[in-house]
Formats: C-alpha cells, sequence, structure tokens
C-alpha cells in the first residue's frame, strides 16, 4: 500500500534563516504531489504541484520554492523566512485522478 | 470557476446524536467532491467522495454524503456520532479529473459533546 511521511512534523525557526520541509510517497510511481499550507481559519492554499521529476509549478508568488529531486521526493524551501510563512504545511500525493492522500503534517513557528 | 461554501464553522452536538455538515458548491462544469476530515494537528483524511454514479455516497466511519446536482449541494451526514467524531472537516470540489484546481471549504469544526 501507499504511504507518505513528512518531516520535520514541528519546527520553529528565526525570521531570515532557511527552511527546508521534506516529503516521501512509498508504493507508487510517478504519483502528482501537492504542498500544502493551512492557516487558521483560512482553509487550505495550494503552493506547488509537480507532475513530475524537476517539474514544479507555483500557484501563489512567495518567497517559498519547491524541488523534486526524485520521483517520490518534494521539498518545499525558502532562503529567508518571513513571520508570514507560519502556519501548518501539508504535502499530499494523488494518483492521475480523484483524491489526495496527505501526510501528517508541519507545523512551521517564524519567531 | 468554481466555489465552495461550507454554511457553519462550528456545529457542537450531543453524542449518539445525529450530524450534518453542509457544503454548497458552484462550478460551469462537471465536477468531483470530496470530503476530509482532519483531527488536531495532523494532516486530512478523506472520508468520501462523488466522481460519478450513485448520489449517495457512503464513506467511513459511518459518514455519508449526497450530491444534489440541482441544489449544487454536497451535506455530510452521520446517524449517530460519537465523541471520536469532534474534528475539523473540509468540503472540496474540483473539475472532474483535475486536483491541481481542487478548491477548500473553511472547514467545519465538529464538537461532539457527552
Amino acid at each position: 500500500s501507499q504511504t507518505i511521511h513528512q518531516w520535520p512534523a514541528t519546527l520553529v525557526q528565526p525570521v531570515g534563516s532557511p527552511l527546508s520541509l521534506e516529503c516521501t510517497v512509498e508504493g507508487t510511481s510517478n504519483p502528482n504531489l501537492y504542498w500544502y499550507r493551512q492557516a487558521a481559519g483560512r482553509g487550505l492554499q495550494l503552493l506547488f504541484y509537480s507532475v513530475g521529476i524537476g517539474q514544479i509549478s507555483s500557484e501563489v508568488p512567495q518567497n517559498l520554492s519547491a524541488s523534486r529531486p526524485q520521483d517520490r521526493q518534494f521539498i518545499l524551501s525558502s532562503k529567508k523566512l518571513l513571520l508570514s510563512d507560519s502556519g501548518f504545511y501539508l504535502c499530499a500525493w494523488s494518483p492521475d485522478t480523484g483524491e489526495l492522500f496527505f501526510g501528517e503534517g508541519s507545523r512551521l513557528t517564524v519567531l | 470557476a468554481q466555489s465552495v461554501t461550507q454554511l457553519d464553522s462550528q456545529v457542537p452536538v450531543f453524542e449518539e446524536a445525529p450530524v450534518e455538515l453542509r457544503c454548497n458548491y458552484s462550478s460551469s462544469v462537471s465536477v468531483y467532491l470530496f470530503w476530509y476530515v482532519q483531527y488536531p494537528n495532523q494532516g486530512l483524511q478523506l472520508l468520501l467522495k462523488y466522481l460519478s454514479g450513485s448520489t449517495l455516497v457512503k464513506g467511513i466511519n459511518g459518514f455519508e454524503a449526497e450530491f444534489n446536482k440541482s441544489q449544487t449541494s454536497f451535506h455530510l451526514r452521520k446517524p449517530s456520532v460519537h465523541i471520536s467524531d469532534t474534528a475539523e472537516y473540509f468540503c472540496a470540489v474540483g473539475p472532474a479529473g483535475n486536483n491541481r484546481k481542487l478548491i477548500w471549504g473553511l472547514g467545519t469544526s465538529l464538537a461532539v459533546n457527552p
């Protein structure tokens, strides 16, 4: 069966520091991969979408970036964090159609 | 373009009572519809989905939802809730076959009280 993992689960970082959140999927090949951010009271916001290695689509302008160095690995990064980057980040994968399968989430607090 | 409205931000209910969480959408194309549940500090888990076929969809944990095309609704129901159903519930709508365009509701917080 397919599983998805992301880490770290929690992270407290100072403003201006770098960020790296990692997500891996097991049990499937060539998944569609997603990074979402969830802010309190604002639902889910799609940040990045990937259909394959090196193929990244950005849905919103921001100081975050994403990379897909391997088929089942998806990384969310920032060179310099802002206070507004605080939130709950969710990685997800999907087959070609249908539902999304989410990881456990990473809570980022920028101080 | 699609939009999703979850009509109740909070729903308090007593244990073993029935519950309905309401979701309305708008779309000019055929849609897929989903309900997800999120427990505190966890990711989202799929409860049920409507892709096509029967408009009454049964999901996990005793939940079901009915797709009503004329009223553009996809309300979630459970006949008897448990304390463990306390969670945030999200409705999502997207054009058929395109997960990138999923539109999410703001969520309904279900609080089941003893």
